[in-house]
């Protein structure tokens, strides 16, 4: 347990309007990930982060922007939520070991 | 996509049976790790083989890696119901990025 708490854990929100959600660790792991799951797909990564204020692409992160201003947590973005953004994000983290830590999921549900 | 695809979907066994999946990824890797996710939780590490090694194991579980075929296979000796998750392989060719799998459900039944 590396501890990460996700918030929100369930959300439902409106066509258009816009969504955070939030990954915190205690760990003082360097990288940071975010991933969306669906059904068909598995895990897909959508941002990572690999300090402070460093931050890449996954590939689907188009409509996402993410932050990171602490080490200890990582922020997604959705500008303009869509239908197609209902999902569940996982955040994850990485501390250069043989393991990558999760946290226990953010239900999004766009209506 | 970098992902890869987890082999079959959908697993269904008896307990004490063994359960086998594998995965096949597209590049070439630094090493391949494998992840159990039970219903509505996060996934947790099973096990990571590196791109040098061809077999390793962990308790009841047995990976093993074919780089020449991109591919690996995972094997759960006498299941348990408590084994009952979907399992997921992921592959580091980048060296800070981690991709994975569409899954195996695997389904242990008593």
């Amino acid at each position: 347990d590396a501890g990460i708490t996700q918030s929100p854990r369930h959300k439902v929100t409106e066509t258009g309007t816009p969504v955070t959600l939030r990954c915190h660790q205690t760990e003082n792991h360097r990288y940071m990930y975010w991933y969306r799951q669906d059904p068909g797909h598995g895990l897909r990564l959508i941002h990572y982060s690999y300090g402070v204020k460093d931050t890449d692409k996954g590939e689907v992160s188009d409509g996402y922007s993410v932050s990171r201003s602490k080490t200890e947590d990582f922020l997604l973005t959705l500008e303009s939520a869509t239908s197609s953004q209902t999902s569940v994000y996982f955040c994850a983290t990485w501390d250069l070991s043989n393991t990558i830590y999760f946290g226990e999921g953010s239900w999004l549900t766009v209506v | 996509s970098q992902q890869g695809e987890e082999d079959p979907q959908a697993l269904s066994i008896q307990e004490g049976e063994n359960a086998t999946m594998n995965c096949s990824y597209k590049t070439s890797i630094n090493n391949l790790q494998w992840y159990r996710q039970n219903s509505g939780r996060g996934l947790v590490h099973l096990i990571l083989i590196r791109s040098n090694e061809r077999e390793k194991h962990s308790g009841r579980l047995r990976v093993t890696l074919d780089t020449s075929k991109k591919s690996s296979s995972l094997l759960i000796t006498a299941s348990r119901a408590a084994d009952t998750a979907s399992y997921f392989c992921a592959t580091d060719y980048t060296g800070n990025q981690f991709y994975f799998g569409t899954g195996t459900s695997l389904t242990v039944i008593p």
